[in-house]
This record gives C-alpha cells, sequence and structure tokens, in this order.
C-alpha cells in the first residue's frame, strides 16, 4: 500500500501570509493526488485533484503542485475561512490512503 | 445537482449489527465510484473502501477487509456499509463519497456510537 505522509502536522499562520503544505507519497503515483480541506463537523471538500488542476469555485489563492512522490499545498495569501484541517489522498492504485492531516491555525 | 444523503446517526451496543446507507441523486450515469470515509473523534480520515455503482465491484482497504461489507443498489442508486457485529472501536463518523479524480460529492455523514 502506498503511505502518504504530510508535513507540518500544525501550522501557526496569519492572515495574508502565504502557507504550504507538503505531502509525500512512499512510491510514485504520478500525478493522482488530491488535496481536501475539513472544518469541524462538516464533510471535506474538494480543493484539487491531479495534484494541480483547482476544482470549480475554490478560490484561486489555493495551488497544487508536483508530480511522482512529492506534492505541496500553497494558499498565497490566507484568509479567514482558510484556518481548518487539509488532508492529500493519493488515487493512484487501491488502496486510495489520506494522508495524516495538517491543521491550519490561527498565530 | 448530485447530492448524496446519508441515514442517521446510531446508538449501538457492541455485537449489534448495523447497516447505513448512503442515497445519491441526480446521478447521469450508474459510472460512479462510491467510497467509505472513516473519521474517528478528533482523528483524520481514513480511506475505507470503494464500490462501483454500476456492476456492484468492491475494493477494501486491507485495514477494513473483513470488518465491514460494503455493497451497492444500482437500481436506486444507494450504497450501503454494514458491520456484523460491532465493537466500541467502530465508534466513528462515516462519510461517502463519490470518487472520480478526488472525491467531489460528499454525504452530510453518519455518527455511529457502540457502547460497551
Amino acid at each position: 500500500d502506498i503511505q502518504m505522509t504530510q508535513s507540518p502536522s500544525t501550522l501557526s499562520a496569519s492572515v495574508g501570509d502565504r502557507v504550504s503544505i507538503t505531502c509525500r507519497a512512499s512510491q510514485t503515483i504520478s500525478i493522482w493526488l488530491a488535496w481536501y480541506q475539513q472544518k469541524p463537523g462538516k464533510a471535506p471538500k474538494l480543493l484539487i485533484y491531479k495534484a494541480s488542476t483547482l476544482e470549480s469555485g475554490v478560490p484561486s489563492r489555493f495551488s497544487g503542485s508536483g508530480s511522482g512522490t512529492e506534492f505541496t499545498l500553497t494558499i498565497s495569501s490566507l484568509q479567514a475561512d482558510d484556518f481548518a484541517t487539509y488532508y492529500c489522498q493519493h488515487y493512484e492504485n487501491f488502496p486510495w490512503t489520506f494522508g495524516q492531516g495538517t491543521k491550519v491555525e490561527m498565530k | 445537482e448530485v447530492q448524496l444523503v446519508q441515514s442517521g446517526p446510531e446508538v449501538k451496543k457492541a455485537g449489534q449489527s448495523l447497516k447505513i446507507s448512503c442515497k445519491c441523486s441526480g446521478l447521469t450515469s450508474t459510472n460512479h465510484w462510491i467510497g467509505w470515509v472513516r473519521q474517528m473523534p478528533g482523528k483524520g480520515l481514513e480511506w475505507m473502501g470503494i464500490s462501483f455503482l454500476r456492476d456492484s465491484d468492491v475494493r477494501y482497504s486491507p485495514n477494513f477487509q473483513g470488518q465491514v461489507t460494503m455493497s451497492v443498489d444500482k437500481a436506486i442508486a444507494t450504497a450501503y456499509l454494514q458491520w456484523s457485529s460491532l465493537k466500541a472501536s467502530d465508534t466513528a463518523m462515516y462519510y461517502c463519497a463519490i470518487h472520480g479524480d478526488g472525491a467531489k460529492y460528499w454525504g452530510q455523514g453518519t455518527l455511529v456510537t457502540v457502547s460497551s
């Protein structure tokens, strides 16, 4: 099974900051990676798929990059609504595993 | 508009059986994978497995193989997740989602609480 490792586990930032979250796969997954945002008590929301394609309706301050085994989610200018937990998930082959999550909290 | 509506919260005792559902509406075909995700209290997302609505093909995560049974009813576009004997450690929120390139559509979640 492919393991997904996110870093950091927690990220403290302020509104307006540029923040980046890294996701590493234990073996190559090409571009078959998605990023999700989850807020407390809510279902996850798809932000990015195929590593860098922005889901419709997602603000352009979110971007994704990478291929193979290393991927990055970047928020160019953090907004108040962006404080949440973020997960990566591969879908290269079954089982499709999630990273452990990165909580973005207010500094 | 695609919507996934899950069955309501459940409170069970250890050893009891349970089947929860995820009804999909707004789909234009049955060529969809419907997956299940577990989230234990205060923890992250765990991918449990996935079913193909058209032909009922099921793929389980090794972590959940033998612990749960996933199924679908194509005629009513509904996916199911069931347990034959619940454990206290099954206490969690369970989400269904339609997976394509990522999971764009999610159910609202079903909270399962199992007491010992």
